[in-house]
C-alpha cells in the first residue's frame, strides 16, 4: 500500500518569498491533516480536512498561510510571504476518518523549508 | 484533551527490553491513548494504540493500567534502528472532536550497543 506522498522533500527561500507544499494522502483515506514541526518540537496542528471542507484551521497563521484541497484528495498548503521563523518540517497526514479515534493515522515524511 | 507526561529521555542496551512510561491522570472514559515514534529525519510512524486492554502487535506491547491513568510502550528486543523520539498521545473520540493527534514533547530513546 502506497503510503502519503509528499513534495518538495526539501526547499530554501529568501524571507518575504512564496513557497507551496504537495500532499497524496494515501487512496481513501477522507481525513488530510497538514503539521508544522519547529525544530526540537512536536509536530503542531494547522489544518485539517474531512474531504474537501475544513474542520479544524484554528491554529493556521491566515494572513500567510493557506491550505486547500479542492477535489478532497491531494492537498496544497501555502506560505505568502514567508517569515524566518516559518523554518520548520511540514508534514501531511492522513487518516479513513477523523472524528473516530480508532482509526490510525499515518504520515508522510515532510517537507523541510528553510527561510534564509 | 487529556495531557501526558514523559520523561525527556531514556537510554536502552541493544537486545534488551525497552520499556517507556506515559502517565495520563487526567484520561477520559472515551480517550485512546496511542503511541508514535518519529526516527530521525523521518516523519512520526504509528507504532500501537488501545483504550483499556492491553495490546501488542509486531513492533511492540501496550500495558495500560486498570485505572487507566498510566501506560507503558514495551519494545521487546531494542535494536539499534529503534533510537528515536516516541511520543504518547491521547486522543479523544467523539461528534465533537476532530480526532486529531496533539504531540507533545516526547521521549528520546537511545540504544546504546
Amino acid at each position: 500500500e502506497a503510503g502519503v506522498a509528499q513534495s518538495p522533500r526539501y526547499k530554501i527561500i529568501e524571507k518575504r518569498q512564496s513557497v507551496a507544499f504537495w500532499c497524496n494522502p494515501i487512496s481513501g483515506h477522507a481525513t488530510l491533516y497538514w503539521y508544522q514541526q519547529i525544530l526540537g518540537q512536536g509536530p503542531k496542528l494547522l489544518i485539517q480536512f474531512q474531504n474537501n471542507g475544513v474542520v479544524d484551521d484554528s491554529q493556521l497563521p491566515k494572513d500567510r498561510f493557506s491550505a486547500e484541497r479542492l477535489k478532497g484528495v491531494d492537498s496544497t498548503l501555502k506560505i505568502q510571504p514567508a517569515k524566518l521563523e516559518d523554518s520548520a518540517v511540514y508534514l501531511c497526514a492522513s487518516s479513513p476518518t477523523g472524528a473516530d479515534s480508532g482509526n490510525t493515522i499515518y504520515f508522510g515524511e515532510g517537507s523541510w523549508l528553510t527561510v534564509v | 484533551d487529556a495531557k501526558t507526561t514523559q520523561p525527556p529521555s531514556m537510554d536502552c542496551a541493544e537486545g534488551r527490553a525497552a520499556n517507556l512510561p506515559c502517565n495520563h491522570s487526567t484520561i477520559s472514559g472515551n480517550e485512546y491513548v496511542y503511541w508514535y515514534r518519529q526516527i530521525h529525519s523521518q516523519g512520526p510512524q504509528y507504532i500501537i494504540h488501545g483504550l483499556k486492554n492491553n495490546e501488542t502487535n509486531e513492533m511492540a506491547s501496550l500495558i495500560i493500567t486498570e485505572d487507566r491513568k498510566s501506560s507503558t510502550l514495551i519494545l521487546p528486543h531494542a535494536t539499534l534502528r529503534d533510537t528515536a523520539v516516541y511520543y504518547c498521545i491521547v486522543r479523544r473520540s467523539g461528534s465533537s472532536n476532530t480526532g486529531k493527534l496533539i504531540f507533545g514533547q516526547g521521549t528520546t530513546l537511545q540504544v546504546k550497543p
